[in-house]
Formats: C-alpha cells, sequence, structure tokens
C-alpha cells in the first residue's frame, strides 16, 4: 500500500521568511515517481515537480527548491523569500504499484499562508 | 489557463436529475482522469483511461458512468446523484501514467 503523509497542516509565514514543507511517503514499490501540486483558492491544482525513484538528485526552480532523500523517504519542499503569491495548499503526491500506475495517492497537504 | 477544459465550471442538480461533466484536453496525451475533491481534503482518484480504455477504477458507485470518447475527451455521466456527491471534480491528463498530470479547474457540483 501507498501512503504519503504531511505532517504540517497549516504554516503561516511573513514575506521573504524561507519555509519548509516537509513529506514523507511510504511503499514497497523500487520503482515509484514523486509529485508536488500547488492549489491556489481559486482551485486548480497546479503541477510543480516530478522526481522517480533513481534520481536523488536535488532540484532548484527559481524560489523552489526540493530535497529527495531516500534513507529517510521524505522528498521535502522548500520555497525562499516566500510571497504573498505562494498561499495556497501544496500537496505531496506518489505514484507506485506497477499495475497501479496512473493513481496519485496524495497527502492531507499542507496550507500555507504568506503574510505580507 | 489550464491547457484542460472541463465544463461546465458549476453545476446545480437535484437528486433525480441526470448531467454529464465534460473534459476535453489537446495535448495529445493518452492517460485522462476523475477526481472528486471534498472541501479541505486530497483529491481523491475516482477513473483512469488509458488509450482509451479504463484501467482503473476506485470502486465508484454506478451512479458514476465515465466515457471516454477519443483520445481528447473525457465524460463523467452522472444520474441518481446523492447530496454527499457534492464535490468538485477535477479532470487530469498526462502524457502516460507515470508523466505529470495536467489538472483542470474544475467543476463544482452542488446536489439538491
Amino acid at each position: 500500500a501507498q501512503k504519503v503523509t504531511q505532517a504540517q497542516t497549516e504554516i503561516s509565514v511573513v514575506e521573504k521568511e524561507d519555509v519548509t514543507l516537509d513529506c514523507v511517503y511510504e511503499t514497497r514499490d523500487t520503482t515509484y515517481y514523486l509529485f508536488w501540486y500547488k492549489q491556489p483558492p481559486s482551485g486548480e491544482l497546479v503541477f510543480l515537480i516530478r522526481r522517480n525513484s533513481f534520481d536523488e538528485q536535488n532540484e532548484i526552480s527559481g524560489r523552489y527548491s526540493w530535497n529527495f532523500q531516500k534513507s529517510t523517504s521524505s522528498f521535502n519542499f522548500t520555497i525562499t523569500a516566500s510571497q504573498v503569491v505562494d498561499s495556497a495548499v501544496y500537496f505531496c503526491a506518489l505514484n507506485a504499484g506497477g499495475t497501479s500506475y496512473g493513481k496519485l495517492t496524495f497527502g492531507q497537504g499542507t496550507i500555507l499562508t504568506v503574510h505580507p | 489557463d489550464t491547457e484542460v477544459t472541463q465544463t461546465p465550471k458549476h453545476l446545480v442538480m437535484g437528486m433525480t436529475n441526470k448531467k454529464s461533466l465534460k473534459c476535453e484536453q489537446h495535448m495529445g496525451h493518452r492517460a485522462m482522469y476523475w477526481y472528486k475533491q471534498k472541501a479541505k481534503k486530497p483529491p481523491e482518484l475516482m477513473f483512469v483511461y488509458s488509450y482509451e480504455k479504463l484501467s482503473i477504477n476506485e470502486s465508484v458507485p454506478s451512479r458514476f458512468s465515465p466515457e471516454c470518447p477519443n483520445s481528447s475527451l473525457l465524460n463523467l455521466h452522472l444520474h441518481a446523484l446523492q447530496p454527499e456527491d457534492s464535490a468538485l471534480y477535477l479532470c487530469a491528463s498526462s502524457h502516460s501514467l507515470v508523466q505529470p498530470q495536467h489538472f483542470g479547474d474544475g467543476t463544482r457540483l452542488s446536489i439538491l
């Protein structure tokens, strides 16, 4: 069975602070894919990043960076110098399981509020 | 603007009505999905189509009936829904079952 845990239900920061969103996953499959999605108040889910289980290289994209560690089954997401527009719900998701490929298992989400 | 288009954006229907939700993409994706999302919860997968064939049905009640007429279109036919079916229904598509899924804006469905 696949499971994703986002232990932080809500985070509140002031603009320009750095913030890290935690994601821990569980799977018995050796090949799997991890994702982060952003859901702003308007409702659409926006894809941010995909990482496969064979690629532990960290990634940076502008103010966003991701730290994938197989040893701790974690795929954490850091926003540097946060902005009000970063306010949203962030979901970590796992895609694994042979015949179940295509099924995204989502974490419960972390509500991020960035205050001016 | 998203590249996955869902219509209608809002739908209010009675429990005896029949309606359909539509989803369209022109990105050449061969996998399409329906999700249901309740307020303050993550999306829950309902159906997966791969190359126009149903590959996953997450034990969804038969009052929800998916249809994939071609590789660009995905429908969700609704009949005799219950008030608890009120939710945001999201459609997504991807190049393959392991590629990132791209979501539409969703249809907000209310059952009276």
